[in-house]
Order: structure tokens, then sequence, then C-alpha cells
């Protein structure tokens, strides 16, 4: 299995729900990342899971909280979010080994707009 | 802190070879990637460089020179799926698992 699998694909909430999403992995992958994504824009780091524990948190607003259950999966749980925090969400995952490349593969992406 | 450039937007025509810069000043730096990325789409993984000189993958190269902060993507035998945005992306040396996407260039391959 060398996917990385994302629910849902689309989003629509208003400012004051909450919701998850969700991202999931069966390749051994011992890291685990969020990016978002705005149009015409590259993917910009959001938080990075090693061994799931929390290693990267690129001061993202708290309405943004990440949850690593255990090695496969990643949540990413919402709660007031704003306007501009649509924007194409991707999960990621990669290998942990000093060598190599530790390719990021990334999932399909869960589209988020907020109303 | 992380500063990646790529140039906007090029066209090239079918059949043609197109070289994608990538230019970057960071503060620690673990090896580069290029990512291509259809519209709509999720990144999809071209290609690794980590020490200086030329990888090539079939149709694509790439080229890294670490003293000079410069990286290439040599795209050959242009073809029509070839159009999408290309990202060049660095690993921290710290971090390791922090990699930065550069700004993207959007390629359109025109018959």
């Amino acid at each position: 299995d060398t996917e990385v699998t994302q629910t849902p694909k689309h989003l629509v909430m208003g400012m004051t729900n909450k919701k998850s999403l969700k991202c999931e992995q069966h390749m051994g992958h011992r890291a685990m990342y969020w990016y978002k994504q705005k149009a015409k824009k590259p993917p910009e780091l959001m938080f990075v899971y090693s061994y799931e524990k929390l290693s990267i948190n690129e001061s993202v607003p708290s309405r943004f909280s990440p949850e690593c259950p255990n090695s496969s999966l990643l949540n990413l749980h919402l709660h007031a979010l704003q306007p501009e925090d649509s924007a194409l969400y991707l999960c990621a995952s990669s290998g942990t080994g000093k060598e190599g490349a530790n390719v990021l593969t990334f999932g399909a992406g869960s589209r988020l707009t907020v109303l | 802190g992380q500063n990646i450039d790529q140039p906007t937007e090029m066209t090239a025509t079918e059949g043609a070879i197109v070289q994608i810069n990538c230019t970057y000043q960071t503060s620690g730096f673990n090896g580069l990637f290029w990512y291509q990325q259809h519209a709509g789409e999720a990144p999809t993984f071209l290609s690794y460089n980590v020490l200086d000189g030329l990888e090539e993958k079939g149709r694509f190269s790439s080229f890294l020179s670490r003293s000079k902060g410069y990286s290439y993507l040599l795209l050959k035998e242009l073809q029509m799926k070839d159009s999408a945005s290309y990202l060049c992306a660095v690993r921290d040396d710290k971090g390791y698992q922090k990699v930065t996407f550069g700004t993207g260039t959007k390629l359109q391959v025109i018959p």
C-alpha cells in the first residue's frame, strides 16, 4: 500500500462548527505532516509528527489542533475557523531514516470552505 | 529562515526541452526535492538531490549546486500532460522533517 488516504475530500463548515480532517497511511512511515495550500500558492507546512509526537508546529493558530492517535493515523481538529482558513489541506507521510531521501508522499487533500 | 524562489510561469512547446530554475537561501540544507502538481491534485514526487550534480530519471533530470544555492529541473520531450505546477522544496538540516516548498512554477505546454 503506497497511498495516503484523506477524508473528507470536501468540507463546508460555519465559523462556529467543530469538524475534523482525517489522514491514514499504511506504509510504515513514522513521520506525518499537515500542509495548507491556498489557490495558486505552494503548500505551507503546519505540523509535523515524528513517532506520534508533535515535533514541528509552525506557529499555527490554536483553532487548528492536530492529533496523532497512532503511527497510521493523523487528525486535524478544526474549531472556530475563519473564512481565510478556506484552503486545501494536504496530509503527507515519510520515512525517518538518517540516510535516504525520506520522500513525502501526499494524500489527495481535503478542500475546506469556511462560511 | 527559508527563501526559495522559482519563476512564476513558463510556456514551452510540445516535444521541446524546458529548464525550471530554483534558487534557495536557507538556514540549513539537507536535500532538495522536485514535485509535480496538477491542478486540484496532490503533489507527486519527481526527484531528490542531496549532493552536487545531475540526477537523471527518464525524461526528467534535476541538478543541484549547493555552493550556489541553485537547482534546476530539466524536462525533455515535453508532452501536453506535463502541463502542471512544478514545486522545488528544501529540507532543513536541523528538524530534518521540515520540508519547505518554493513559490512554484506553472508550466504550460502548447502544441
